[in-house]
């Protein structure tokens, strides 16, 4: 079955503890992208990354990091994680480019839902 | 700078009557829009996307929306609700170089008996 996993779907942390997200995704897609979701502000993007070794900043990039060592994982990595953190994270991959023009379908993991004390 | 509105932020009808949400989006370039559903305690699923063939955009489960170049507009449309299309529903705008995405800040459909 086609999907997008992410791991762990739940986790509550204390500041500053250091904490790994992992998504994969099995449809050998080439961008991977991950959002914050924040009641009242929608989604919002945060790294993406259109193949391996190729990572670039969304809209709100700080206090993130990620890495794309292999074509179907990419972590999101809280080096000193804070409340303002806490939040619902999606990890998502698509086609790129896109073979029909324009961006392509965005497939979505279920979601992790961080907590930071 | 891209944006996306969405003028409501919860609809409520009756099932069996129309439902519009309304979607405007801000672009220099020709964009890439979509709509996305989230259920509640769900991911999201895409219902319909518009990619600069036809402007009317049919989507899955009876949705569809139409863009509207001059309008900047990408309003989300169905001719009945049924209960189960309760949920919460996203606006998303792609420009450039289509990497970059920007939602809208969602729109809660309540489905009344």
């Amino acid at each position: 079955e086609a999907q997008v996993t992410q791991n762990p779907r739940y986790l509550i942390t204390v500041t500053g503890k250091k904490l790994t997200v992992t998504c994969s995704q099995n449809m050998n897609h080439e961008y991977m992208s991950w959002y914050r979701q924040d009641p009242g502000l929608g989604l919002r993007q945060i790294y993406y990354s259109m193949n391996v070794e190729v990572t670039d900043k969304g809209d709100v990039p700080e206090g993130y990091k990620v890495s794309r060592k292999e074509k179907r994982n990419f972590p999101l990595i809280l080096e000193s994680p804070s409340p303002n953190q806490t939040s619902l994270y999606f990890c998502a991959s698509s086609l790129y480019p896109n073979p029909s023009g324009g961006a392509d379908t965005q497939y979505f993991g279920p979601g992790t839902r961080l907590t930071v004390l | 700078a891209q944006s996306v509105t969405q003028l409501d932020s919860h609809v409520s009808v009756s099932e069996g009557t129309p439902v519009l949400l309304r979607c405007n989006y801000s672009s220099s370039y020709s964009p890439s829009l979509f709509w996305y559903v989230q259920h509640p305690n769900k991911g999201l699923q895409l219902l319909l996307k518009y990619t600069s063939a036809a402007t009317l955009v049919k989507g899955i489960n009876g949705f569809e929306a139409e863009f509207k170049k001059s309008e900047t507009s990408f309003h989300l449309t169905k001719p009945s609700a049924h209960m189960s299309d309760a949920a919460e529903y996203f606006c998303v705008v792609s420009v450039d170089n289509f990497n970059k995405f920007y939602f809208g800040s969602g729109t809660k459909l309540n489905v009344k008996p």
